[in-house]
């Protein structure tokens, strides 16, 4: 099956410091990535969606100049979470598609800590 | 916009019972795709199982089936000889179709549903 690789699994960083996130599809193409953000006991909340080569598109209420996402190739996408502070700490989780598969396939998650 | 809902946020079943999951959603398409996925507690996202709205037949994969109902817009989950592994977060989600007609994979989640199996 299509494995997605995200890293790191857990990072803790001070406030005011940003973070980068990975998401790679190891064994397929990725044409379309989706980032969500999840709070303990809570649903995924679909933060963007973005396309290689284009520029992200983020859902309302999400700042796209916090949640930075690069979308450079077709097998890695990154999330950069610029000046974070403590209320950005969450769960993050990627998933990817590419062509021809019938479903999106999810990474591991990344649990931030912001100090 | 679509919506998810999933009404029983904790549910509890015995082992090798049987447990049904419920989840409702709101949407104006005709086609799509409805998923229930897993969340243990190592937070991984598992599939479980998938339907397509334009198929009848409920889907099934070995003790896990559905029940869909396009007309009503309910889509539950039936766990039969549930296991202490079946144990973990129980999300429903919707998804449209692509210009391909498979999933986009722009999942919309409903609120999820924490099963505990007692031994």
């Amino acid at each position: 099956g299509a494995v997605v690789s995200q890293h790191p699994s857990w990072v803790i960083c001070k406030s005011g410091t940003s973070v980068k996130i990975e998401c790679r599809s190891l064994d397929f193409q990725a044409t379309t990535m989706f980032w969500y953000r999840q709070f303990p006991k809570q649903s995924l909340m679909l933060m963007a969606t973005s396309n290689e080569g284009s520029k992200a598109t983020y859902e309302q209420g999400v700042e796209k100049d916090k949640f930075l996402i690069n979308h450079a190739s077709l097998t890695l996408s990154t999330l950069t979470v610029t000046s974070a502070h403590p209320e950005d700490s969450s769960f993050y989780i990627c998933s990817s598609r590419g062509w021809g598969n019938t479903e999106a396939f999810f990474g591991q998650g990344t649990r931030l800590t912001v100090v | 916009a679509q919506t998810v809902t999933q009404s029983q946020p904790e549910m509890s079943v015995q082992e090798a019972e049987t447990v049904t999951l419920s989840c409702t959603y709101d949407t104006s398409e005709s086609d799509y795709y409805l998923f229930w996925y897993k969340q243990p507690p190592s937070r991984q996202m598992i599939l479980v199982i998938r339907q397509e709205a334009y198929k009848q037949q409920n889907a099934t994969e070995n003790r896990f089936s559905v029940n869909f109902q396009k007309a009503a817009k309910s889509f539950s989950l039936k766990i039969s000889d549930s296991q202490l592994g079946d144990a973990a977060m129980y999300f429903c989600a919707y998804d449209l179709l692509n210009a391909g007609g498979t999933s986009y994979g722009k999942l919309t989640f409903g609120q999820g549903t924490i099963l505990t199996v007692h031994p």
